[in-house]
């Protein structure tokens, strides 16, 4: 069955560090790649995806995240976080084949002033 | 304005009550979803839909029910509430005809209370 894991649970960091949160899946297939956010008491949003082409991501607010295909994964980066990225990430995979989107169990990011 | 609604917002009832969560979208998409978030799972589909007469079963569709009444409405049911199904509920939307760039968009969310 198609899983996505994210290895990192709860982040903390103080402001202008720099973060890198992992996904990985298990699903050899074409697939959409997807890192949603979700900011305290508010709906996901997207913030960034990947389809076909630069495996180098931009999204919104300063993110990136990189596909590489051989680890299966799709990590997020942002070179220096603020507060305001205080929330909660998910990462998350739609097969072509099922066309079912499967969420990693999300990661809690904290960032002190 | 947005795009896909939930209604209720929040929402307390007791054990072995019905219960009917309602989604609405103006986005003019095919495909709408059904999930539940629940800490430290993320979120797990319930039910989906890819037009108005083709419902699904995600991977914990036991305790509910839905019904696409349009394109734009699909609702979700607790025939019976229970208190694990204490949870937040969101709904989604896709649009097929998008080939290659099927992203969903996701309503505000419903919190749900069971007690």
């Amino acid at each position: 069955a198609q899983s996505v894991s994210q290895h990192n649970h709860h982040v903390i960091l103080s402001e202008a560090a720099s973060l890198e949160l992992g996904c990985n899946y298990s699903y050899g297939g074409t697939v959409n790649l997807f890192w949603y956010v979700q900011y305290p008491g508010q709906h996901l949003q997207l913030l960034l995806k990947y389809f076909s082409g630069d495996p180098l991501v931009k999204g919104i607010k300063g993110f990136e995240a990189e596909f590489i295909k051989s680890k299966f994964s799709f990590n997020l980066r942002k070179p220096s976080v603020q507060w305001s990225d205080t929330a909660e990430y998910f990462c998350a995979v739609l097969s072509y084949n099922t066309d079912k989107l499967i969420f990693g169990t999300g990661t809690r990011l904290q960032v002190f002033p | 304005d947005a795009d896909v609604t939930q209604t209720p917002r929040n929402r307390i009832t007791k054990t072995g009550k019905r219960i009917m969560l309602e989604c609405s979208q103006t986005k003019g998409h095919d495909r709408m979803y059904w999930y539940r978030q629940d800490p430290g799972l993320g979120l797990r589909l319930i039910y989906y839909s890819f037009d108005v007469k083709d419902i699904n079963k995600g991977e914990i569709s036991d305790g509910y029910s839905v019904s696409r009444q349009a394109q734009a409405k699909f609702s979700l049911s607790l025939e019976s509430a229970i208190p694990n199904q204490t949870a937040l509920y969101f709904c989604a939307t896709s649009d097929s005809s998008r080939s290659g760039n099927n992203e969903q968009f996701f309503g505000p969310g419903t919190r749900l209370t069971v007690l």
